[in-house]
């Protein structure tokens, strides 16, 4: 069935450094993409998404291109803030949403 | 606009109680989910709900139950509290089933 594989956390930064978290998926046919990120004591909230292969998807400074040969949809962002630090999903919808184990970041001053 | 609200934001029970958790949005969106998020799991779908007037098992249901009032409000049961469902439960909402999906901030349950 399909699936969604991230990299486990904790990643820990310091500020202004680059950030990728990776995201790896199966899935048949033609999936969308997305990261939510869910900051402390909050609900998740969607980031950004790619519906089709080569989308990126952009928003607050973070990109994600969607790449179906490699199956899949990494998270970076140039320069990560304090304010960045939280807890970051990654979810494909085939058949139904499913959402991966969540890598959690933490950014330093 | 508040989006999806749940009342209440935290609670604690003993075995056995019961409570219901509430969940409403105002977005007009036709489906909404319960999920549980536990250290270490996850998001886990408990219940859904693709449109108004009809509910379907997520991949955690036992223990549960849930009732879809009307379009914007959607509530979760616990009808006999065990320690094993402390967690932190979501409501969320969707326009289309299963994809972009709107959260409330969380219900804390601890059950003794």
């Amino acid at each position: 069935g399909d699936s969604v594989t991230q990299m486990e956390g904790p990643v820990t930064l310091s500020e202004e450094a680059f950030l990728t978290i990776n995201c790896t998926y199966t899935a048949t046919g033609y999936p969308s993409l997305f990261w939510y990120v869910q900051y402390p004591g909050e609900g998740l909230q969607l980031l950004l998404k790619a519906t089709k292969a080569d989308d990126k998807g952009s928003n607050k400074g973070f990109e994600a291109t969607y790449r179906k040969e490699t199956t899949s949809f990494h998270l970076e962002k140039g320069s990560v803030q304090v304010s960045d630090s939280a807890v970051y999903f990654c979810a494909l919808r085939g058949g139904k949403l499913i959402f991966g184990q969540g890598t959690e970041l933490s950014v330093k001053p | 606009n508040a989006g999806v609200t749940q009342t209440p934001k935290f609670q604690v029970l003993k075995t056995g109680q019961s409570m219901t958790l509430q969940c409403a949005q105002d977005m007009n969106h036709n489906s909404m989910y319960w999920y549980r998020q536990d250290p270490g799991m996850g998001l886990r779908l408990i219940y859904y709900s693709a449109s108004e007037g009809t509910t379907d098992k997520g991949e955690v249901p036992n223990g549960y139950n849930v009732s879809r009032l009307n379009k914007r409000e959607f509530s979760l049961r616990l009808e006999s509290a065990a320690p094993s469902q402390t967690s932190v439960y979501f409501c969320a909402s969707s326009e289309v089933r299963d994809y972009e999906q709107y959260f409330g901030p969380g219900t804390r349950l601890t059950v003794t």
